[in-house]
Order: structure tokens, then sequence, then C-alpha cells
């Protein structure tokens, strides 16, 4: 157990909806990390934020934001939901700004669209 | 841009036999390299990281890594397979300059231990 948790653990929902994904961080830990899985395109890092600020962009489509809160916590909004946007969503958190800290992943919440 | 190889989708080893995992990468400056395990139905665990220290570097479970910049290679490697690494690794590298926070993975390797 990593310590990071992760709510829904599964989502099924229809094309053209939209989604909330949620994660708790490690205690102590001010980074948030966010991650797409799928079979088409490999692991994917999607979004950071650390202490309430975003500060680094990966290959995140402009149908979906994140943000995170003053208790730290983060939640990715998916919306205008695609087949193509089924996939494994990880966060990960860590104590630090940067990579030489480690980070600590959930359990994923799997996302299908039909 | 930075990119990672993982070069075999698929490696197969007995059981006590060496295990060696390969990673590649291309990036315009010496980046952090990470090298995570996935085991089915879990996130990512971290194995080992690279961060400009010693170069063999030396991770949980037995395995370590040697970064080697003339070949820009970062290969995982451990001395006997035990059943308990079946899993599915990924190679990382970090995003060049001051920044460090974006990972690229690459396209990951299973490995099946045979007893």
């Amino acid at each position: 157990d990593s310590g990071v948790t992760q709510t829904p653990k599964h989502l099924i929902t229809a094309t053209g909806q939209r989604v909330t994904l949620r994660c708790s961080p490690r205690s102590g830990d001010l980074s948030v990390y966010w991650y797409q899985q799928s079979l088409d395109q490999g692991l994917q890092f999607l979004i950071q934020y650390y202490n309430g600020e975003e500060r680094a962009k990966g290959n995140i489509l402009e149908r979906f934001s994140a943000q995170q809160f003053p208790d730290l916590h983060s939640e990715l909004n998916l919306s205008s939901l695609e087949l193509g946007d089924s996939a494994l969503y990880f966060c990960a958190s860590s104590v630090g700004l940067d990579l030489s800290y480690e980070q600590y992943f959930g359990p994923g919440t799997r996302l299908t669209v039909t | 841009a930075q990119s990672v190889t993982q070069l075999g989708s698929h490696v197969s080893v007995s059981e006590g036999a060496l295990v060696l995992l390969r990673c590649n990468y291309s990036s315009s400056v010496p980046p952090y390299l990470f090298w995570y395990v996935q085991y089915p139905n879990q996130g990512l665990q971290l194995l080992l990281k690279y961060t400009s220290a010693a170069t063999l570097v030396k991770g949980i479970n037995g395995f370590e890594a040697e970064f080697k910049k003339s070949e820009t290679s970062f290969h995982l490697t451990k001395p006997s397979a035990h059943m308990s690494d079946a899993a599915e690794y990924f190679c990382a590298v970090s995003d060049p300059g001051g920044g460090r926070r974006a990972l690229t993975f690459g396209s990951g390797t299973r490995l099946q231990v045979q007893p």
C-alpha cells in the first residue's frame, strides 16, 4: 500500500459525458502527478500540481483539467468523453517539487467509455 | 524531445537465470532515469533511479542498473530471477533542464519467469 488513494476504482460512462477522478496523496506530500495508461498510447504524464499550483504539463488534452485543493487532494476532470479516453488513470504523490523525490503511485481508476 | 526505447516487449527467463531488460534514451542533457515495476492490477512501484550520482544504481528486490552515457543506456539487471519478478517493467526519463518534473515512459517490457 503506497498510501495514495484514488476513487473510484472503476468508472463506466458514455461518450460525451464528464467525470471527475479523485486522488488523495500520502500524508505530507505536496506534489500530485496525473498519468494516463492506455493500450494505444502507453503511459503518459498528464500534469503536476505542487502545493495547489500547476507546475508541469504533459500530454493533457484541452478537454481535461485538474486542480489541487487546499487540503492537497487533487481532482482530474475529463469532459466530452470519447471512446479513446478509456484508460487507467494513475495519480502519484511526492514530498518535493521535482523528480529527485520518489513518486508513490496510487492503484488507479479504470475508466471505460462506451 | 526526449524519448525512451525498451527493446523487447516480452522477455522470458528461467527461474535462477540472469534478468536483463534493455533501455535506451535520447536526451539533450543528462536526465534523471528510472525503472518502475507494475504488477497486475496495481500502480507503479519505483525499483531504482539515477539522478547523476553513482552510475551503478542498486534498487529494491536485488535489481540494479548502470547508466552509460556513451551508449545512452540504462539497462536493468538482476543476477537470479525469482518467480515473484514476473511483472511489467517500465524505463522512464525525466524532462531535460532545470525542471525535471515530467516523465517520459518506454513502452514497457513484460517479464515472464519460467519454473
